[in-house]
Formats: C-alpha cells, structure tokens, sequence
C-alpha cells in the first residue's frame, strides 16, 4: 500500500519558471489538500478538496493552481514561481470528514527552492 | 476564526525527564476535532492521536499521554521518561466538522539529550 506519493522530492526552480507538484493516493480518500513548511510559521494550508471536480482556496492559495479531475490525484501547480515560494510541500489525504477515524495522511514532502 | 498556539518553540530536556507540549486553541465551532503529529528529523509527518471535542476523556499510551480541557481550550501532550528517538517537532492541529480545514499550529521543537 503506497498511501501518498508526491512527487519531485526535491526541486529547483529559477524565477518565473512553472512548474506541477504531483500527489497521488491509493485509499479512496475523499479529501486531498496541500500544505506549506516554513521556519517558524507551521504547516499552512494552500488549497485542499473533498471530491473529484471540487477545490477550494485555503490559507496562502496566491501563485498557486490545483485541480481534481480523479478521485486519486491532486497536482499544485506553479504558473510563474518567485523566491518567495521557497518551501516544503506536503501533500495530505483523508477519509470522509464524517469519518470516526479521520486524519491526515501525509506525503514525504517536495522541497522547493527557487533563485 | 480558527486558531491553533503552540506558545513553546523549543524545549530541550535530558533523557528520561518527563515533558509536556502546550496547544492551545480558538474555535466557534460545537464539534471539532484535534490532532498531535511527529515530524522527527527525517521529515515526514507521523500521526499520533486524534480527540473529537465530545471526548473529554484523557488518554495514555505507552509514554505518551493527552490531557484534554473545553474549560481551558487545551489540548497538552506529555511524553514520560523522554528518550532521544523523541527528538522531534511536534504540531497540534485543529479540524471542524463545519469546514474542510485542518488549521496547525507552529510547532515544537524537542530536544532530548543523552
């Protein structure tokens, strides 16, 4: 069972370059989401989704694309990256969010540096 | 608004003492949830418990342990008998059966030292 898989695990942009950060789940999970790693700020939610066809903004969506057109995949994309989007991505799924046994599963993560 | 404080950004204990990580959280909703995870230095992120708001109760396992308070809005986290593999950062995480949202926290940064 491969749970999440992200892919790259490491990258290196120049501005204005883009770019897609792959994440597939193998469980059925209903909701996808992306994260940001920063020094000192936590994990910070960049756009997550709770089904095929459906996204929605979290808190630092700016420069960011996603879409789900499977059940399965949920890419983050970077029209145009700039230094400041420097990061670890974590990809994360969960079951249905009426689930009793709820949480997140997270991918091994995606550093990003960008010149 | 949601809104989870891990007010520790580090703390450094000697193997064996016992340790607890402060959270604290905001939130409007009558049903939530919360989360404790590991990221040891590896990287990734390790789930470690889950509590639904209606769940008051205290829970144990091994050494670690959750003390969880409506009154207070807290949800602490104490390892016993801390040994170096606990070395880690630690976030607290918040969940709303009202919104798709899981809202973390900052982190704590353990040291344990030999």
């Amino acid at each position: 069972n491969a749970g999440v898989t992200q892919t790259p695990k490491f990258q290196v942009l120049k501005t204005g370059q883009s770019m897609t950060l792959q994440c597939a789940q193998d469980m059925n999970h209903e909701y996808m989401s992306w994260y940001r790693q920063d020094p000192g700020m936590g994990l910070r939610l960049i756009h997550y989704s709770v089904g095929a066809g459906i996204t929605d903004q979290g808190e630092v969506p700016n420069g960011y694309n996603v879409s789900r057109s499977t059940t399965e995949d949920f890419p983050l994309r970077l029209l145009s990256a700039a230094p400041s989007q420097t990061s670890v991505y974590f990809c994360a799924s969960s079951y249905s969010r009426q689930g009793s046994d709820e949480k997140l599963f997270f991918g091994s993560g995606t550093q990003l540096s960008v010149l | 608004a949601q809104k989870v404080t891990q007010a520790q950004t580090e703390i450094s204990v000697v193997e064996k003492e016992d340790v607890t990580l402060d959270c604290v959280y905001e939130t409007r909703d009558t049903t939530y949830y919360l989360f404790w995870y590991k990221q040891p230095p590896s990287g990734e992120l390790v789930f470690l418990i889950r509590r639904n708001s209606f769940d008051e109760q205290n829970e144990i396992s091994g050494r670690y342990s959750w003390n969880f308070q409506k009154s207070t809005s807290s949800f602490n986290f104490t390892i016993t008998a801390s040994q170096v593999v606990d070395s880690a950062v630690y976030f607290c995480a918040l969940g709303s059966s009202g919104t798709y949202k899981y809202i973390f926290g900052t982190g704590t940064r353990l040291k344990v030292l030999a």
